[in-house]
């Protein structure tokens, strides 16, 4: 069965220096995975996606995040990070088959300090 | 406004009461699929449409939970009998057909909750 797992319920940063929310994947064949972000009472609002090719997607809001299919690691990163940044992020595996549903992590706290 | 719709945002209800949550994808997406967000967790998946056709279907949908979507437009979900364990978020998100890569758009939500 598809998994992601989140191992950090919650990070700190202070603002302007980088950031890394992590997500490791156990996948069967190859990994379709996808960042989505998620501010209080609201639905889920996309990032980015690595569904083949380079191994560092870029996506919106300038977070990018690196493919590793050694470690099996699908790290969400920003070089610079901003107050308004913080947010819950989710990482998520597509399921094969016919529905391609996605398979969720527990989500990851990103709190970033003025 | 091009998004997933949802309706209503805030569902306050009874114990024991029925409820319905209207999902609206974007335009000509015929893919749609709710997914149940509880709190402090991931959002897991319950039940998937493809046009108006129902392809799969949770083991969280219980036989209280039921899903619609009679004209392969907008979708509904009902939860009959509620119990305080059906308190949560309730999303929405919708694919265009065909497309492989895309990713999943996601409404705002219904949060529910039970008293």
């Amino acid at each position: 069965a598809q998994s992601v797992a989140q191992p950090e319920d919650q990070v700190n940063v202070a603002e302007g220096n980088p950031l890394t929310v992590k997500c490791t994947y156990s996948v069967s064949g190859n990994p379709y995975l996808f960042w989505y972000v998620q501010y209080p009472n609201r639905g889920l609002q996309f990032l980015l996606k690595y569904i083949t090719g380079d191994n560092l997607v870029k996506g919106s809001y300038g977070f990018e995040a690196e493919f590793n299919k050694s470690q099996t690691s699908f790290h969400l990163k920003k070089p610079s990070a901003l107050v308004s940044d913080s947010a819950l992020y989710f990482c998520a595996v597509r399921e094969g088959g016919a529905t391609n549903k996605l398979i969720f992590g527990t989500g990851t706290l990103l709190a970033v300090q003025p | 406004d091009t998004g997933v719709s949802q309706d209503p945002r805030h569902k306050i209800t009874k114990r024991g009461q029925n409820v319905t949550f209207r999902c609206d994808p974007i335009s000509e997406h015929n893919r749609l699929y709710w997914y149940r967000q509880t709190l402090g967790q991931g959002p897991e998946f319950l039940t998937y449409f493809q046009n108006e056709a129902q392809l799969e279907k949770s083991r969280l949908l219980s036989d209280r939970f039921s899903a619609e979507r009679p004209k392969g437009s907008f979708s509904t979900l009902e939860i009959q009998r509620t119990e305080q364990g059906d308190s949560a978020m309730y999303l929405c998100a919708s694919r265009p057909p065909r497309e492989m890569n895309t990713e999943a758009f996601f409404g705002q939500g219904t949060r529910l909750t039970v008293v």
